[in-house]
Parts: C-alpha cells; structure tokens; sequence
C-alpha cells in the first residue's frame, strides 16, 4: 500500500538556521508528493508539491526535490525565521482517484 | 473566491451521541473530502464525495456517514460517538475528483467525554 513515513519531531532551531525534515514514501505507480504546512489552531495549506521524479517543488523559501531512486522528498530552507513555526506533513496522492495520504507530521519550533 | 469554510469550530459531546459537521466547499469545486486527524498525527481519509455520490472510502465505519448537496456544500454524520472520536475533523475540497491539489478548510475540533 501507500504509505508515507517523516522524521519525528519536535524540530528545534534558532532564527536563520538551516532546515531538513526528511520524507520518504512507499508507493505503487508514480505519485505526487506534497508539503504541506499546519499553523496553530489552522487548517493544511498546501506548501509546494512534485508530480514527477526530479521535480523540484518551491514556494516561500521552501524547497523539496523529488527523488525516485530513493523515493524520498525532504523539505529544506536555508534561512527559517519564527513565523516558520508550524507542523509540517509530506503527503502523497496516487495516480487517478485516490486520496492523499498522510505522514505523521513534524513539529517545528523556531526560536529568536 | 470564498475558501474552504466549516461548522461548528468547536464542538463537545457525550459517548453514545450523534453529531453533524459541515464543510462549504471552495467556489467551483465539486469534490470534497473528509479526514480525521487525531492528536499528534497526520489526517486520515474518511470519504470522499463527487457530485453528491460516495467516492471512495478509508477504514472507517458504517456509523461515519456524508452527504454533498447539489451546491457541492457536504455533511459529515457520526452515529453512537466513542471516545476515540475525538479529533479534528477536516475537510478538503477539489476542482474535480481527479485533480490532486485539495484545498483545506480549519477544520472541526470534536471533543467526545
């Protein structure tokens, strides 16, 4: 089946620190990947997302690559800042009508 | 262009009861679906509705239930609630049921004493 597994967190980092959390995915067939991003007390906003192998994804600093050879789609910025802090899902969605499935999240803290 | 929005924001039930969350779903989007997210984890996918049919459907039981009407607007129904139910309910919205970006609303937060 589909599945997707994130690095646990919480994630701690000072202002302007670099950032990875790590995204690998079990999957049939060629799925999409996403990013998406929960603030306190929100809903999901979609973040970037990669419908091929090689894509790179971006938005906001953001940015993730999909790579098939080890089925992986790790998000990273260079810079975070506190307004960064938030819980973070990789999700994908399999070709034709299936729906998206979740990791478990990553909590990010950054701090000033 | 009106986002994904739902009722109630917060909600508290007795085990045994039943309860209703309702999803409005983005202009000119005619897919929506259901996840549940319990606490510390990633969203769960309950049921996804097209054109006021079922979709498809997660491992969830016969007692969580939905409607879309046909303005696309959709109802999620728990019958004799349990504990484990307690959770954020959230709902996603599609321009069509093939498309992959969904659009979230705030979601549900359902508290089962």
């Amino acid at each position: 089946g589909n599945s997707v597994t994130q690095m646990e967190g919480p994630v701690t980092l000072s202002e302007e620190a670099f950032l990875t959390i790590n995204c690998t995915y079990t999957a049939t067939g060629y799925p999409s990947l996403f990013w998406y991003v929960q603030y306190p007390g929100e809903g999901l906003q979609l973040l970037l997302k990669a419908t091929k192998a090689d894509d790179k994804g971006s938005n906001k600093g953001f940015e993730a690559t999909y790579r098939k050879e080890t089925t992986s789609f790790h998000l990273e910025k260079g810079s975070v800042q506190v307004s960064d802090s938030a819980v973070y899902f990789c999700a994908l969605v399999n070709s034709g009508n299936t729906p998206l499935v979740f990791g478990k999240g990553t909590r990010l803290s950054v701090i000033a | 262009e009106t986002g994904v929005t739902q009722s109630p924001t917060h909600l508290i039930k007795t085990r045994g009861q039943q309860v209703t969350l309702r999803c409005s779903s983005q202009s000119g989007h005619n897919t929506v679906s259901w996840y549940q997210q319990a606490l510390g984890q990633g969203p769960q996918f309950i049921f996804q509705y097209y054109r006021e049919e079922e979709n498809g459907r997660g491992n969830f039981p016969p007692r969580f239930s939905g409607l879309q009407f046909p303005n696309y607007s959709s109802e999620l129904n728990v019958n004799a609630l349990e504990l484990d139910d307690s959770a954020l309910y959230l709902c996603a919205s599609s321009l069509d049921r093939a498309k992959n970006i969904q659009y979230f609303g705030a979601g549900t937060r359902l508290s089962v004493l």
